[in-house]
């Protein structure tokens, strides 16, 4: 499996429900970030989470992080249908030599149905 | 601010042929990185630079792929000859020193290879 997985692979919800996309990584990190990508566009970086934290909030987007069992969740609440996307988390590793490398997951692919 | 760019936005090409996809990163940013994400898989990084130097060219495939970064601004990556496992997205991204973490994405070059 891969560093930085994310579950499910796919996600289908009403307007107003939660969205809650899950990822899970092997090695010790830096931080963690979860990205958005809608369909044919750059991806664009929503939250950073540090290792050293264990919640953080942006907007309707509340990001989780536990080291020690080496996952993140995102919650997304009161969706919209504009938050149609995929959604990557990404992980920084801890130490080596390469200072801003990120890890990819194979993404989670949400649908917000009107 | 402009954000990343990238050019072309598609490409289609045939195997064996030579393609060059260009980058400008938002300016100021001296790390410049290349990703990409080939036809089901995850989003993998290619390579880093800071200012004109290759910080980390662990991600490169082969030697079919050359990137540079002259004069520490805009960046090129070719490939040369094409093969048909090269197609995907290709995404470049920046970002300030100090601030390696928070990348920002261009929108990607996808590139067809026949």
């Amino acid at each position: 499996s891969q560093q930085g997985e994310e579950d499910p692979q796919a996600l289908s919800i009403q307007e107003g429900e939660n969205a809650t996309m899950n990822c899970s990584y092997k090695t010790s990190i830096n931080n963690l970030q979860w990205y958005r990508q809608n369909s044919g566009r750059g991806l664009v970086h929503l939250i950073l989470i540090r290792s050293n934290e264990r919640e953080k909030h942006s907007g309707r987007l509340r990001v989780t992080l536990d080291t020690s069992k080496k996952s993140s969740s995102l919650l997304i609440t009161a969706s919209r249908a504009a938050d149609t996307a995929s959604y990557f988390c990404a992980t920084a590793v801890a130490g080596g030599t390469s200072y801003g490398k990120l890890t990819f997951g194979q993404g989670t692919i949400l649908t917000v149905h009107p | 601010e402009a954000g990343v760019t990238q050019f072309p936005s598609h490409s289609v090409i045939e195997k064996g042929q030579t393609v060059t996809l260009r980058c400008d990163p938002i300016s100021g940013h001296d790390n410049l990185y290349w990703y990409r994400r080939v036809m089901g898989k995850e989003i993998k990084f290619l390579l880093h630079f800071v200012k004109e130097s290759k910080q980390d060219e662990s991600g490169m495939p082969n030697n079919r792929f050359l990137a540079e970064r002259t004069g520490g601004t805009y960046s090129t990556l070719k490939v040369q000859p094409a093969e048909l496992e090269d197609s995907g997205v290709y995404f470049c991204a920046s970002s300030q020193a100090g601030l390696e973490w928070t990348q920002y994405f261009g929108p990607g070059t996808r590139l067809l290879v026949l």
